[in-house]
């Protein structure tokens, strides 16, 4: 199992361009979810999705599209890049979103700096 | 948005010593609470989810306990050893399945 996967590792991106932060599993998740860690910070909760073609906002989802056509892929679409969305972004996933013990499971981060 | 806080926010313990770190949370719309630990460069895993008043949850040197009436959970690492070091996030999970992440506390072992 390669668990929770996340490309790329590393990004820098003009302010005005957009591009996809992709996120796969391979442990048949239900649940997936994306957030952002800014420093002094928790994990913000962007978007998640309960299955497959169901996805749904978190706290900070405004710039942010998602999409899940399929259990194992989650990608994260920055649809025109902002100074502010620097950031480091986490996928995870746990097998449901709802019972009491589950955990997340997290990917390794994407580091984005948004100039 | 749920407000789950820390505290302290870092600290640093000398090799061998006790420390303890504190996570306040809601106490309405309980309905888990987890901690992760966070290593430098890698991803945050999962220590412990406690869902029961008074329970205490252990792990080799680290425990943890659970007060879901008055919103606290505290975080003990007994003996601190320098693979100790790493940020320590704790996450509330109301009953409407929501899962909301503290700051963490970035812990120090100094050897």
């Amino acid at each position: 199992n390669a668990g929770v996967t996340q490309t790329p590792k590393f990004q820098v991106l003009k302010t005005g361009q957009s591009m996809t932060l992709q996120c796969a599993q391979d442990m048949n998740h239900e649940y997936m979810s994306w957030y952002r860690q800014d420093p002094g910070m928790g994990l913000r909760l962007i978007h998640y999705s309960v299955g497959a073609g169901i996805t749904d906002q978190g706290e900070v989802p405004n710039g942010y599209n998602v999409s899940r056509s399929t259990t194992e892929d989650f990608p994260l679409r920055l649809l025109s890049a902002a100074p502010s969305q620097t950031s480091v972004y986490f996928c995870a996933s746990s097998t449901s979103g709802g019972r009491v013990t589950d955990t997340q499971y997290f990917g390794p981060g994407t580091r984005l700096t948004v100039l | 948005i749920l407000n789950v806080e820390q505290s302290p926010q870092s600290l640093h313990v000398q090799e061998g010593d006790s420390t303890n770190f504190t996570c306040s949370f809601p106490s309405s719309n309980f309905y888990a609470l987890h901690w992760y630990r966070w290593e430098t460069a890698k991803s945050p895993e999962a220590l412990f989810v406690m869902t029961l008043n008074g329970d205490e949850k252990k792990k080799g040197r680290i425990s943890a306990t659970l007060n879901t009436k008055e919103g606290y959970s505290y975080l003990y690492i007994k003996g601190s050893q320098p693979e100790d070091s790493a940020t320590y996030l704790c996450a509330f999970r109301s009953n409407d399945y929501k899962l909301s992440f503290g700051a963490g506390t970035t812990v120090t072992v100094r050897a």
